[in-house]
């Protein structure tokens, strides 16, 4: 099975700070990616696709990049609707696989 | 406007089954795959199965291989979960998700989830 490895696990920022979050999978998945927004009590969301694709009616502020095993997801300015817990997904090969998570909170 | 809608968590006995329902709308059911993730309380989310717009193919997590099944009416627009032989690590809020395509890669809407609590 891909491994996919998520850092910070944590991440401590204020409203308009950029953020980086970094996800690392065991063996290539090209720029087979996904990011997930999900904030506390409420189902994920789509963030993100192809590595750097924005999925519709998601805020320029995100931005994504990588390809092979190493893939970065940005928020440029960090908005009081950002602090969620971010996490990827290979769909490279099955079974699919979520990183473990990166909780973003107000320092 | 798509809509996804569980039904069918509850709390179970270690060892029994429940079936879970997804009820979806608002797009052409039978070009899309159709996924569950799962998620324990307070921990991240752990993929299940998806099973193809055609309903040829269907994939599981290392976790549930053997014990659940995945299935769709494309007729009814649904999706469905079996669950077999559940355990305590099976509790969690399990999700029904549209997969963006029609095999199986990111999924573009998700449901509100429904909880499953394995306990005796």
């Amino acid at each position: 099975d891909i491994q996919m490895t998520q850092s910070p696990s944590t991440l401590s920022a204020s409203v308009g700070d950029r953020v980086t979050i970094t996800c690392r999978a065991s063996q290539s998945i090209n720029n087979w990616l996904a990011w997930y927004q999900q904030r506390p009590g409420k189902a994920p969301k789509l963030l993100m696709y192809r590595a750097s694709t924005l999925e519709g009616g998601v805020s320029l502020r995100f931005s994504g990049s990588g390809s092979g095993t190493e893939f970065t997801l940005t928020i440029s300015s960090l908005q009081p609707d950002d602090f969620a817990t971010y996490y990827c997904q290979q769909y490279h090969a099955y079974p699919r696989t979520f990183g473990q998570g990166t909780k973003v909170e107000i320092k | 406007q798509v809509q996804l809608v569980e039904s069918g968590g509850g709390v179970v006995q270690p060892g029994r089954s429940l079936r879970l329902s997804c009820a979806a709308s608002g797009f052409t059911f039978s070009e899309y795959g159709m996924h569950w993730v799962r998620q324990a309380p307070g921990k991240g989310l752990d993929w299940v199965a998806v099973i193809w717009s055609d309903g040829n193919n269907q994939y599981y997590g290392d976790a549930v291989k053997g014990r659940f099944t995945i299935s769709r009416d494309n007729s009814e627009n649904m999706v469905y979960l079996q669950m077999n032989s559940l355990r305590d690590e099976d509790t969690g809020v399990y999700y029904c998700a549209r997969d963006w395509g029609a095999a199986g890669t990111n999924m573009d809407y998700w449901g509100q989830g429904t909880l499953v609590t394995v306990s005796s």
